[in-house]
């Protein structure tokens, strides 16, 4: 099945500094996600990219295909930003694969 | 917006109970999930369903069933509860063939004693 790595395993900032999380996948897939989970393990949906760039407010994400990887920039962090990010892979056959996460704590 | 809801946030079960999870959606999708995560092992697919009655199992489906007579609800039973079941249970629905966005429920923290 496909391999999903996520980098780095855990991320310190402090309030108010930039972030690039990194999401490496081993094969062609047709759908990729980026989700937060909150302090109540939710997993909230932050971007739906199989491909190109996306940005919607602090938070971007761009996703190369055909290099196998997706990057989720997260600018002028905030507290509320902290918790798990996930990125999640799949094909059409309707399994997604979960990358482990990157934890991400931002100090005021 | 598409919502996903739980039945329970939290549970609390006791060893060799039948225990069900509900799943509800209400953005008429063909596909739904249920998945568990514990820490240190990520989210595990343990079965999912792209239409009413059917049914196809995950990496981790011993020790569950599930049902989905409509559409809407997609069910997890754990049949006889057992203490390494203890975790944290997600539901997600997605659409279907060109709609791949996941959504996930708020999620169920069961705890088996």
């Amino acid at each position: 099945g496909i391999q999903v790595e996520q980098s780095p395993p855990d991320l310190i900032l402090q309030e108010g500094a930039n972030s690039t999380l990194r999401c490496n996948f081993s094969d062609s897939v047709n759908n990729l996600q980026w989700f937060h989970q909150n302090p109540w393990g939710q997993l909230i949906n932050l971007f739906y990219i199989p491909s190109g760039t996306k940005q919607n407010g602090r938070l971007s994400a761009t996703t190369v295909a055909t290099e196998r990887y997706s990057l989720l920039y997260i600018s002028s962090s905030q507290t509320t930003d902290s918790g798990v990010y996930f990125c999640a892979v799949g094909t059409n056959a309707g399994k997604s694969t979960f990358g482990d996460g990157t934890t991400l704590t931002v100090k005021p | 917006d598409v919502k996903v809801t739980q039945s329970s946030r939290y549970l609390v079960k006791r060893t060799g109970e039948k225990v069900f999870l509900e799943c509800v959606q209400d953005m008429d999708h063909e596909n739904m999930f249920w998945y568990r995560q514990d820490p240190g092992l990520g989210l595990r697919l343990i079965y999912f369903s792209y239409d009413v009655k059917m049914k196809e199992k995950g990496d981790i489906p011993e020790g569950y069933s599930v049902s989905r007579e409509k559409k809407e609800r997609f069910s997890l039973i754990l049949e006889s509860a057992s203490t390494n079941q203890t975790s944290m249970y997600l539901c997600a629905s997605r659409g279907g063939v060109g709609t791949y966005e996941q959504y996930f429920g708020p999620g169920t923290r069961l705890t088996v004693t």
